[in-house]
């Protein structure tokens, strides 16, 4: 079974740009989770989809926003950029999703964004 | 809102000795605890995970131990290998919870051939 991929890989934007991030999950999952990894603030859960629908969602602004499609893919999108949105942004996929707590969840590679 | 602590941040072991590393948590509704290895230029790769049920887990050469009353679960690697080498988080899942699933800071493990 493939697992998660996550494209670009890596990605260099200016500051205002905005930007389109794409996870496709393992094949069956529903759930897709995205995250910010970065040195200074570790792992930090943005939002999660399930069914097209955005279920949960952190403490990240409103620049920060994504969608899910009918075959479960997602993209997380990123508006006027700010040079602290550098970081590896990483997307998890899931069968029934966090608010089944004990669901496994399968990280892709990360997209690499550096935001000069 | 729940809040994961991790320590110690960086661990240098000997090849063939163990290692542990432990986290605390703060909110008593978080059920599920995974914890994953993370290697250079990849994502969190899971490598073990423990229920609330369930006070030990064990798969091969890694071991988990939660314990609900104190607020802590710990991982535990014998027989380090170089191939261990990496970052280890754990995390803590509340269904209940605003965001759900909330990460430790991360160790980096070094095993010393």
């Amino acid at each position: 079974k493939a697992g998660v991929t996550q494209t670009p890989r890596y990605l260099i934007k200016t500051r205002g740009q905005q930007v389109t991030l794409s996870c496709s999950p393992i094949s069956g999952h529903r759930s897709v989770s995205w995250y910010q990894q970065t040195p200074g603030q570790g792992l930090q859960f943005l939002f999660e989809y399930f069914s097209e629908t955005q279920r949960n969602k952190g403490n990240f602004p409103g620049r920060f926003s994504g969608r899910q499609f009918s075959n479960s893919r997602s993209e997380m999108n990123v508006s006027t950029l700010e040079l602290g949105d550098s970081a590896l942004y990483l997307c998890a996929s899931s069968l029934e999703g966090l608010a089944a707590s004990t669901d496994t969840q399968y990280f892709g590679p990360g997209t690499r964004l550096t935001v000069l | 809102g729940e809040n994961v602590e991790q320590h110690p941040s960086t661990l240098s072991v000997q090849e063939g000795d163990s290692a542990v590393i432990k986290c605390t948590y703060s909110d008593s509704a978080s059920n599920y605890f995974p914890w994953y290895k993370q290697e250079l230029g990849k994502g969190p790769q899971l490598i073990i995970d423990i229920r609330s049920n369930v006070g030990e887990k064990k798969d091969q050469r890694i071991a988990v131990t939660l314990n609900k009353t104190a607020k802590h679960f710990s991982l535990h690697i014998t027989e380090t290998q170089p191939e261990d080498s990496a970052v280890y988080f754990c995390a803590a899942h509340n269904s209940g919870g605003y965001q759900k699933v909330t990460f430790g800071t991360g160790t980096k493990l070094q095993v010393i051939p």
